[in-house]
């Protein structure tokens, strides 16, 4: 089975751009979430999405958005970059129910220059 | 709201030490714990888990038991490799989502 893939690996984008982050889940599982991990820090839950809705948000502010396709892949988008923004996003897909299966991709590295 | 705080790091231990990551965490419910894997460059691996008190997950030599009454699940490992040199973080199931601990970097010399 294939795991999570997440592209690109790294990015450089120029302070108030606007950046899209790709995620596709794991085979079986309809669920993603999403993680920021800044430089020596445990991960932050972003949000979760299922059946293309999102499905629970962490304490990010509403530039940080997503979506959900059909096929559960997924984008993280952010807009008017910041500094603090840097960071590893991290995407984690799981089956429904099971909160303990989750797989995580390895993620994107953002730079905001 | 939950949280997790692990014992700060690096942790630095020769070849065949024993080792310990000391995690605990404050929970209103009975939440799921668990112990992740991070090398270099790469992104998170589940090492192993427990769904409930005085459960013992276990995987590659590394053990952690859930202690519900000192609401900690401390990783352990009898005898480290240069391998194993890695961040590891504690997390706990919140609802769908994951909490997790700052991490602790281990470091192993041969």
């Amino acid at each position: 089975e294939t795991g999570v893939t997440q592209s690109p690996t790294h990015l450089i984008k120029t302070r108030g751009q606007q950046v899209t982050l790709r995620c596709s889940s794991q085979s079986g599982h309809n669920t993603v979430s999403w993680y920021q991990q800044a430089l020596g820090q445990g991960p932050q839950f972003i949000f979760q999405y299922y059946r293309e809705e999102e499905n629970g948000r962490g304490n990010f502010p509403p530039r940080f958005s997503g979506l959900q396709f059909p096929n559960y892949s997924s984008e993280l988008n952010v807009n008017a970059l910041e500094l603090d923004d840097s960071a590893l996003y991290l995407c984690a897909s799981s089956l429904a129910g099971h909160s303990y299966g989750y797989t995580f991709g390895s993620g994107t590295r953002l730079t905001v220059v | 709201g939950d949280s997790v705080t692990q014992m700060e790091g690096p942790v630095t231990l020769s070849e065949e030490a024993f080792l310990t990551i000391n995690c605990t965490y404050t929970a209103t419910g009975y939440p799921s714990l668990f112990w992740y894997v991070q090398y270099p460059g790469e992104g998170l691996q589940l090492l192993l888990k427990a769904t409930k008190a005085d459960d013992k997950g276990s995987n590659k030599g590394f053990e952690a038991t859930y202690r519900k009454e000192t609401t900690s699940f401390h990783l352990e490992k009898g005898s480290v490799q240069v391998s194993d040199s890695a961040v590891y973080f504690c997390a706990l199931s919140d609802g769908n989502k994951l909490v997790f601990g700052a991490g602790t970097i281990l470091r192993v010399k041969s």
